[in-house]
């Protein structure tokens, strides 16, 4: 069973550009969550999505948004890039909306900003 | 807002050593629990989780944890570590309310020397 796919792996934008990033699930899963992680803040929740509809959402400006695909692919975005997004960019994926599942993360997008 | 807190950053020990990470939450409702491990260059992986039931839970490569819910704890223990285990730790909470948010401890660096 394939994991999880983030592409791409890597990108690097300038400030004030947009970036996309996409995520793939296990399949058969239907909540897919999407995490930044850096070394001064760690692991930080963005949003989560399950059956395309936001559940919840972490304390990031609205420069940060996301979607989710009736197959349940989902897309992260976030415009207006600053120097301070430069993070790996992780998607989790799990079976249900439960939080009793545990999650599949995917390996990342290292986004480094310039 | 809930918060984890991870006690040690990094950790040292020699190969057969017993291994203690702690983690506490703050959190006063029901919480499912888990322990996530990220090997260099690899991406986050389960190694156990916590929903209910028995408070000590066992996880893959001789692994367990124990809830203390009286203390808001849920320390990782192994009873002899191997080079292998290098690798950093997160404890992650979710509330039950909070579909599949996770929130995460800062994490713990640990290196096992042989």
């Amino acid at each position: 069973k394939a994991g999880v796919t983030q592409t791409p792996r890597y990108l690097i934008k300038t400030r004030g550009q947009q970036v996309t990033l996409s995520c793939s699930p296990i399949s058969g899963h239907r909540s897919v969550s999407w995490y930044q992680q850096t070394p001064g803040q760690g692991l930080q929740f963005l949003f989560e999505y399950f059956s395309e509809t936001q559940r919840n959402k972490g304390n990031f400006p609205g420069r940060f948004s996301g979607r989710q695909f009736s197959n349940s692919r989902s897309e992260m975005n976030v415009s207006t890039l600053e120097l301070g997004d430069s993070a790996l960019y992780l998607c989790a994926s799990s079976l249900e909306g439960q939080g009793s599942q545990p999650q599949h993360f995917g390996d990342g997008t290292r986004l480094s900003i310039l | 807002a809930q918060s984890v807190s991870q006690h040690n950053h990094h950790v040292i020990l020699s190969e057969a050593a017993s291994l203690e990470l702690g983690c506490n939450y703050s959190y006063g409702g029901t919480v499912n629990l888990f322990w996530y491990v990220q090997y260099p260059g690899q991406h986050l992986q389960l190694l156990l989780k916590y929903f209910s039931g028995d408070p000590l839970v066992k996880g893959i490569k001789g692994f367990e944890a124990e809830f203390i819910k009286s203390k808001f704890s849920f320390n990782l223990r192994k009873p002899s570590v191997q080079w292998s285990d290098t690798a950093e730790y997160f404890c992650a909470v979710n509330n039950n309310n909070a579909g599949n948010m996770l929130t995460f401890g800062g994490g713990t660096r640990l290196m096992v020397k042989p």
